[in-house]
């Protein structure tokens, strides 16, 4: 069965980086888009980046354009996101979720505050 | 940017009843339109996409209808896992994809 399992998460000061990673499997993952979704907390849903599954062409929100970095590493059945410039208002829950226009499947998610 | 509006921002129904869920664009998304349920601390699991497909393992009870604009999903018969947050989202201009602020069903 499709798992998506987030790592990564934790405590960071403003300024500070962080490398979330998603272990994919029970699917074929180099034929997919993959995006990371994130929830603050008590909050909606926010889009915040897609790579696509071979040609690995991406795309970011404004929010986190040119902070924010998406890749994969297809062998490895991997997803990752590398996070730099964390400001207090990147807290929140990071999903990675299978797709591009609709996600079928999304991971637990981790939790990144942060906090100084 | 698309952005996507819901009412009401919570619902209260009782167990057995049918809930409306509203959803609009600021702009024409044609069907291009998905719908999640989200229980507390869970991820959101998709219900609806197409505006009226579901997705696969998604009870019959569930279901989802508009284009443009407009649109709603409807639960005809409200069961106890059912009261939870449900968010649309549009993917019909992009980027960025765009979510709702979400409705939360409520035990009435």
């Amino acid at each position: 069965q499709v798992q998506l399992v987030e790592s990564g998460g934790g405590l960071v000061k403003p300024g500070g980086s962080l490398r979330l990673s998603c272990a994919a499997s029970g699917f074929a993952f180099n034929d997919y888009y993959m995006s990371w979704v994130r929830q603050a907390p008590g909050k909606g849903l926010e889009w915040i980046s897609f790579i696509s599954g071979i040609t690995t062409a991406t795309s970011y929100a404004d929010s986190v354009k040119g902070r924010f970095t998406i890749s994969r590493d297809n062998a490895k059945n991997s997803l990752y996101l590398q996070m730099d410039s964390l400001r207090a208002e990147d807290t929140a829950v990071y999903y990675c979720a299978r797709g591009r226009n609709w996600y079928d499947y999304w991971g637990q998610g981790t939790l990144v505050t942060v906090s100084s | 940017e698309i952005v996507m509006t819901q009412s009401p921002a919570t619902l209260s129904v009782s167990p057995g009843e049918r809930a409306t869920l509203s959803c609009r664009a600021s702009q024409s998304v044609t069907v291009n339109l998905a719908w999640y349920q989200q229980t507390p601390g869970q991820a959101p699991r998709l219900l609806i996409y197409g505006a009226s497909t579901r997705a696969p393992g998604v009870p019959d009870r569930f279901s989802g209808s508009g284009s443009g604009t407009e649109f709603s999903l409807t639960i005809s018969s409200l069961q106890s896992e059912d009261f939870a947050v449900y968010y649309c989202q549009q993917y019909n201009n992009w980027p960025p994809w765009t979510f709702g602020q979400g409705t939360k069903v409520e035990i009435k």
